[in-house]
C-alpha cells in the first residue's frame, strides 16, 4: 500500500470555526509532512514530524496546530483562519533518507 | 529568495518528441533532487529522483540529469505522450537536515497529439 489518504477532500469554513484535516498512511513511514499550496504556486512546507515528534515548524501562524496521534496519522487543527489561508493542503510521508515523499490528494480549504 | 527555480513556466511538445524540463538551484547543500508531476486538484506524484553522487538516473521514458557544478538538473521525457501533459515540479532537499522539500515554481507541459 503506497497510498497517503486525506480527509475531507473539500472544506469550507468561516473565520470563527474550528475544523481539522486528517492524513493517514500505512507504509510504515516515520516522517510526515504538511504542505500548503496556493493556486499556480509550488507547495510550501509547513510542518515536519519525525518519529511522531514535531521536528520542523516553518514559522507557521498558531491558528494552524499540527498533531501526530500515532505513526500512521497526522492531523492539522484549524482555528480562526483568515480568507488568505484558503489553499490546497497536502500531506506527505517518507521513509527518510534518500527516499521520495509520497503525497496525498490534498484537502481544498476555503475560508469565508 | 528562490532556492529552486524553473525558468520556463510552460512547454509545448509534439507527441513522440522529446520533452526537456529544466531546473536550477542555488543551495549547494542540496544533495537529493526529485521530479514530481501534478494534475489540478491532486497531490504531486513522484516521478524520478537523483542523489548528488550521481549525474544521471533513468526510469523508462524518464531520465534525470544532474550537473552539480552548474547547479542544474533536467528531466527528459522520450517519447512524449499526451498523458504526460501536466505541471512538473522540480524539488530539492538536504537529506541530513530534515529532508524538507523545496520546490521550484513548476513547468506546465503540453504534449500535442
Amino acid at each position: 500500500d503506497t497510498e497517503v489518504t486525506q480527509t475531507p477532500k473539500h472544506l469550507v469554513m468561516g473565520m470563527t470555526n474550528k475544523k481539522s484535516l486528517k492524513c493517514e498512511q500505512h507504509m510504515g513511514h516515520r516522517a510526515m509532512y504538511w504542505y500548503k499550496q496556493k493556486a499556480k504556486k509550488p507547495p510550501e512546507l509547513m510542518f515536519v514530524y519525525s518519529y511522531e515528534k514535531l521536528s520542523i515548524n516553518e514559522s507557521v501562524p498558531s491558528r494552524f496546530s499540527p498533531e501526530c496521534p500515532n505513526s500512521s496519522l497526522l492531523n492539522l487543527h484549524l482555528h480562526a483562519l483568515q480568507p488568505e489561508d484558503s489553499a490546497l493542503y497536502l500531506c506527505a510521508s517518507s521513509g527518510g533518507g534518500y527516499n521520495e515523499q509520497f503525497f496525498g490528494p490534498g484537502t481544498r480549504l476555503t475560508v469565508l | 529568495d528562490q532556492q529552486v527555480k524553473q525558468n520556463s513556466p510552460s512547454l509545448s511538445v509534439q507527441e513522440g518528441r522529446i520533452s526537456i524540463l529544466n531546473c536550477d538551484y542555488t543551495n549547494s547543500m542540496f544533495d537529493y533532487f526529485l521530479w514530481y508531476k501534478k494534475y489540478p486538484a491532486e497531490g504531486p506524484t513522484f516521478l524520478i529522483s537523483i542523489s548528488s553522487i550521481k549525474d544521471k538516473n533513468e526510469d523508462g521514458r524518464f531520465t534525470v540529469f544532474l550537473n552539480k557544478s552548474a547547479k542544474h538538473l533536467s528531466l527528459h521525457i522520450v517519447p512524449s505522450q499526451p498523458g504526460d501533459s501536466a505541471v512538473y515540479f522540480c524539488a530539492a532537499s538536504e537529506v541530513d537536515a530534515g529532508n524538507m522539500l523545496t520546490f521550484g515554481g513548476g513547468t506546465r507541459l503540453m504534449v500535442k497529439p
